[in-house]
């Protein structure tokens, strides 16, 4: 299956402590996003990439957000110094410029206690 | 400001029949519109898209239909199918704008068999 990947699908962790997810996209995908859904909402943007540029950061994502796509293919997304607040579950999603049918992958739930 | 609204949480429906799944939006700017279907513990799964220069496409059992002039649409899927029995999210985007989707609250689809 080549879908978009996610790693790892779950993570519990300590206030304080911080967390790193993975997201590897379809292949031939050059556009990368990041989104968030907590219970009973739809997702909602975080970030995304062309290739390993970031061309857009959401006022959700605070200093304590950082995401990286260092080669244009997978991309990291940090959490530091993680809250209560951000449980959740992260999505990621890709595409090929030009479609914008978005794909997404089956998305990491953090639970931050 | 919820710019794309799903005022209905819920809706139930008989196998065979049809689903009508409604979606509201404020923004005019937005040109791209989207269905997913999600299940509990994954991603969003892709269904089928719209853009603005059209007012209705179908695949399968799934037509949407765009108003532009009411900015709202609808997913009809015809006919339902136990297996639909879902969270449906509409989502819509600008394309010049990098695409990121802002998506509407759901709308939890059963169908009884």
């Amino acid at each position: 299956d080549t879908g978009v990947s996610q790693d790892p699908r779950h993570k519990i962790t300590k206030r304080g402590q911080n967390v790193t997810f993975r997201c590897d996209p379809i292949s031939e995908h050059n556009r990368l996003y990041w989104y968030r859904q907590t219970l009973g909402q739809g997702p909602e943007f975080l970030t995304y990439f062309q290739n390993e540029a970031q061309l857009e950061k959401s006022r959700l994502l605070s200093d304590r957000f950082s995401a990286e796509r260092p080669k244009g293919s997978f991309s990291t997304l940090e959490i530091q110094r993680t809250e209560q607040g951000d449980s959740a579950m992260y999505l990621c999603a890709s595409s090929f410029t030009g479609t914008d049918n978005q794909y997404f992958g089956p998305g990491t739930r953090l639970l931050v206690l | 400001d919820q710019q794309v609204k799903q005022n209905s949480p819920s809706l139930s429906v008989q196998e065979g029949r049809i689903s009508i799944l409604n979606c509201d939006y404020t923004n005019s700017m937005f040109d791209y519109f989207l269905w997913y279907k999600k299940y509990p513990a994954e991603g969003p799964t892709f269904l089928i898209s719209i853009s603005s220069i059209k007012d209705k496409n179908e695949d399968g059992r799934f037509t949407v239909f765009l108003n532009k002039s009411a900015k709202h649409l609808s997913l009809h899927i015809v006919p339902s199918q136990p297996g639909d029995s879902a969270v449906y999210f509409c989502a819509a985007s600008v394309i010049e704008l990098g695409g990121k989707l802002i998506f509407g609250q759901g709308t939890e689809l059963s169908v009884k068999p």
